[in-house]
Formats: structure tokens, C-alpha cells, sequence
């Protein structure tokens, strides 16, 4: 497609179960972000990568989460033993290149955990 | 500790009428500043940028302005229309553009 895909578009889930949310970003944009935002709040900066460099996970908030990009292109971000403050608007987005921070997102992927 | 701030999380105003949003920032390394648009359920749209060595880029009805002694940047609508109505957020990016900094965003009701 055309723009940044991302799945599913909703999750539900229970406390204490993994999860894995999907990006598939525009072809050819090398530079991956996640971002989450949670409800009423502006986005958090998560994780970032960029070609075949080492991500940057500074925004993680725990070692539950994790992401992992493959053949750099889709990227999975995988939360562990989910807790009911991770329920939040998952958003993914990409961009050609860095520099002036122009991203491109994702409608990303409501998480719920019950 | 927000480096971006939106302080206004709604904004209401009569179409045609001129809609101005604001945003203000801490980091002084910031280099770019952009400003998405959010409808329900989709993601960020990107709708104008700045940088920081200019002071105002126009875009058609929507015109960014750049007080960097301030700190402080501002998003000008004008004539507002209904289908503004949306979400705005104001981020910022260094110079190496890992990631946006993103403020709270402000929710624009333009009323017919």
C-alpha cells in the first residue's frame, strides 16, 4: 500500500498475556519510530531505527517491551506480561530519511488491556 | 518534564474566523518544527514545518510563526472551515531527527 499499514487495528487483551503489534512502513523509507499515546496525552516517543544501525530504545518504559525490525522493513513491537497502564494508541511511522522530522504514520493500533 | 507544551487542550471557533494555536518549547537544540494534524482513529497527518533559522513559512490558509527567543511558535488558520476541526500537535526534532517531541495537542472545533 501506499501509506504506513498497521495490525491489528484494535487488541484486547488480559492482564498478564503478551501481545504483538505489526508495522509495515512506506517502501523504501528507512527510518522506523514507534510512538504511543495514551488517552488525552500527546505522543511518547518509544523506539527508532534507522537502516541497519543498532535501534534507539531510550523511549521504552520497561523491559517488557521489545521491537524488532526484519530485513529492514516490518517492525514488531512485542509487549510482555501486559499490565493495564500499557492500554494506549500504538502508532508507528517511518520516514525517507532523518533530518527535518518528517514522519509518516500509521492509524495505528488501540490497545486495551482488561 | 514536557519539552513541548501545548497549554491549550481546546480551541473553538466561528468558520472564516482566524484560528491560532500555540506551542512553546524548552530545548534550544531543536531544530524543526512541525505541526500534524489528528481526525479520530486515524494517525498524524503532517500539515507545515519550520525551521529554526526562519521565522514564518506560509502554507496556503495556514501560516507557522517562530519566536525562538520565546521559545514559542504558533499555528495561524485562516479562514478556519469546519473540516479543521481535528486534533493539532505541535512536535519538534533535532538536528539528527531521531524522533519527534510531541506536545499534548489541541482540539480545534470550528463551528459553521
Amino acid at each position: 500500500g501506499a501509506g504506513v499499514s498497521q495490525s491489528p487495528s484494535n487488541k484486547v487483551t488480559e492482564k498478564g498475556k503478551d501481545v504483538e503489534l505489526r508495522c509495515d512502513p512506506i517502501s523504501g523509507h528507512t527510518a522506523l519510530y514507534w510512538y504511543r499515546q495514551s488517552l488525552g496525552q500527546g505522543l511518547e516517543f518509544l523506539i527508532y531505527f534507522q537502516g541497519n544501525s543498532a535501534p534507539d530504545k531510550s523511549g521504552l518504559p520497561s523491559d517488557r517491551f521489545s521491537a524488532e525490525r526484519t530485513g529492514g522493513s516490518v517492525s514488531t513491537l512485542t509487549i510482555q506480561r501486559t499490565q493495564q497502564e500499557d492500554s494506549a494508541v500504538y502508532l508507528c511511522a517511518s520516514s525517507p530519511t532523518t533530518g527535518e522530522g518528517l514522519q509518516y504514520f500509521g492509524a495505528g493500533t488501540r490497545l486495551s488491556v482488561l | 518534564d514536557q519539552q513541548v507544551k501545548q497549554n491549550s487542550p481546546s480551541l473553538s471557533v466561528q468558520e472564516g474566523r482566524i484560528s491560532i494555536l500555540n506551542c512553546d518549547y524548552t530545548n534550544s537544540m531543536f531544530d524543526y518544527f512541525l505541526w500534524y494534524k489528528k481526525y479520530p482513529a486515524e494517525g498524524p497527518t503532517f500539515l507545515i514545518s519550520i525551521s529554526s533559522i526562519k521565522d514564518k513559512n506560509e502554507d496556503g490558509r495556514f501560516t507557522v510563526f517562530l519566536n525562538k527567543s520565546a521559545k514559542h511558535l504558533s499555528l495561524h488558520i485562516v479562514p478556519s472551515q469546519p473540516g479543521d476541526s481535528a486534533v493539532y500537535f505541535c512536535a519538534a526534532s533535532n538536528n539528527a531527527g531521531n524522533m519527534l517531541t510531541f506536545g499534548g495537542g489541541t482540539r480545534l472545533m470550528v463551528k459553521p
